[in-house]
């Protein structure tokens, strides 16, 4: 299978930085989603990379390898309104593949 | 606006009854896909469909069916409903490229008693 696999649970600060890392197989990969999932709603877009690199969308910016089979969410200026959970995603295919989540809290 | 539906949002049913989950989408997109999302496994690709009268068993398949008459609909039926069925199911569709991204509809809360 293509596991892709995040921590589950992560806690920062408001106003801080957070990284949150995700490792998928490489084998059929395509490309990497991230989604932000609030509790009880849908998941929703937030980047999408093919290709090596930084892709930065205001807050959030988005960090692919595909050599080392890795990927990484970066928020910052952390709010309250950014605790949820937080998708990777992996194309195979034209299938998503996701990982457990990242559930992500942000204290006062 | 275009949008992607699922009905019912909410269903009680008992063990061994026969429910159908509906999804509709107004993308015009050829690829749609069932999710069932439990606490930590995330969400696990169910059955999905490339096209009309296309569908694929995912990774928990087993228990479920699906059929597509037509672009917009992708119903999801439970044959014989289980509580291990308890959970929640997401529809979603994409484009046919493979970099579309993938779109939620809002979730169906199912448990079976």
């Amino acid at each position: 299978g293509q596991n892709i696999d995040q921590p589950t649970e992560m806690t920062a600060t408001e106003g801080a930085i957070v990284q949150i890392n995700c490792t998928y197989q490489t084998s059929g990969f395509n490309g990497l989603f991230w989604y932000q999932q609030h509790a009880g709603e849908a998941p929703t877009f937030l980047s999408y990379n093919v290709l090596d690199g930084l892709e930065e969308k205001g807050r959030f910016s988005s960090f692919l390898s595909r050599s080392k089979g890795y990927s990484y969410l970066l928020l910052k200026e952390l709010q309250m309104k950014d605790s949820a959970s937080y998708l990777c995603a992996g194309i195979y295919g034209q299938n998503f593949v996701f990982g457990p989540g990242t559930r992500l809290s942000v204290l006062p | 606006d275009a949008e992607i539906t699922q009905s019912p949002r909410h269903k009680i049913t008992e063990t061994g009854r026969q429910v159908t989950l509906a999804c509709h989408q107004t993308w015009n997109h050829n690829n749609m896909f069932w999710y069932r999302q439990d606490l930590g496994h995330g969400l696990r690709l169910i059955h999905y469909s490339y096209g009309v009268q296309d569908t694929n068993k995912g990774e928990v398949s087993d228990g479920y069916s699906v059929s597509r008459s037509n672009t917009e609909d992708l119903p999801l039926t439970l044959e014989s409903a289980a509580s291990s069925q308890t959970s929640v199911y997401f529809c979603a569709s994409s484009k046919i490229e493979g970099d579309g991204e993938l779109f939620f509809g809002e979730g169906s809360r199912l448990t079976v008693l």
